[in-house]
């Protein structure tokens, strides 16, 4: 079955900087790549996807890119804020969704 | 429009009792699941839906039992809860291209914190 590794698990920024979380999934079938924000004691929420078919998608501060030859994909964020601070997963979807093990980003003032 | 809601909100239970988590979404979507997480381990898929009058098994099933009971509600029952069940247990739903064997959004519930003691 699907396997997704994300790295890294923890990434401490400061304000205005960039992050850059990478996940690897292992079923090439895969064809949708969702990324989640879960703030502490909420529930996730869908920040941004792509699917195969596309290289990189973009969406204000955050961007993901796409590698299906290596089966890689990235969260991008800009211009980090504090309100950014929270636990971050990546999914890959082929008959169902299997998702990362999470990365906690802390963007300091 | 609520989304996805799920009750109750927090439960304790003692080794050996049963209790059902009850979930429902009004986004007349096809497709709902159940997810577990734990600390480190990300979103583990129990059990999912993909259509009325189907379910079948995710990643860690053992110990669970789900019923569709119509297009709006998926509920998961712990017919003898164990400590290795405490955990937070999300509800989510989605519509899926069937076209393109790919999904669509999922969104979940606020989730249930359960401690089984």
């Amino acid at each position: 079955g699907e396997n997704v590794e994300q790295h890294p698990s923890t990434l401490s920024v400061q304000e205005g900087d960039s992050a850059v979380i990478k996940c690897t999934y292992s079923d090439s079938a895969s064809n949708y790549f969702p990324w989640y924000k879960q703030e502490l004691g909420k529930r996730p929420q869908l920040i941004i996807d792509i699917r195969s078919n596309v290289g990189e998608k973009k969406d204000q501060r955050i961007a993901v890119t796409l590698n299906k030859t290596a089966k890689h994909f990235s969260l991008h964020i800009t211009e980090t804020q504090p309100e950014d601070s929270a636990v971050y997963f990546c999914a890959a979807y082929f008959q169902k969704l299997v998702f990362g093990t999470g990365t906690r980003l802390l963007v300091s003032p | 429009n609520a989304g996805v809601t799920q009750t109750p909100k927090f439960q304790v239970l003692k080794t050996g009792q049963s209790m059902t988590l009850q979930c429902a979404q009004d986004m007349n979507h096809n497709s709902m699941y159940w997810y577990r997480q734990d600390p480190g381990m990300g979103l583990r898929l129990i059990y999912y839906s993909a259509s009325e009058g189907t379910t079948d098994k995710g990643e860690v099933p053992n110990g669970y039992n789900v019923s569709r009971l119509n297009k709006r509600e998926f509920s998961l029952r712990l017919e003898s809860a164990a400590p290795s069940q405490t955990s937070v247990y999300f509800c989510a739903s989605s519509e899926v291209d069937s076209w393109f064997y790919s999904s669509y959004e999922q969104y979940f519930g606020p989730g249930t914190r359960l401690t089984v003691t």
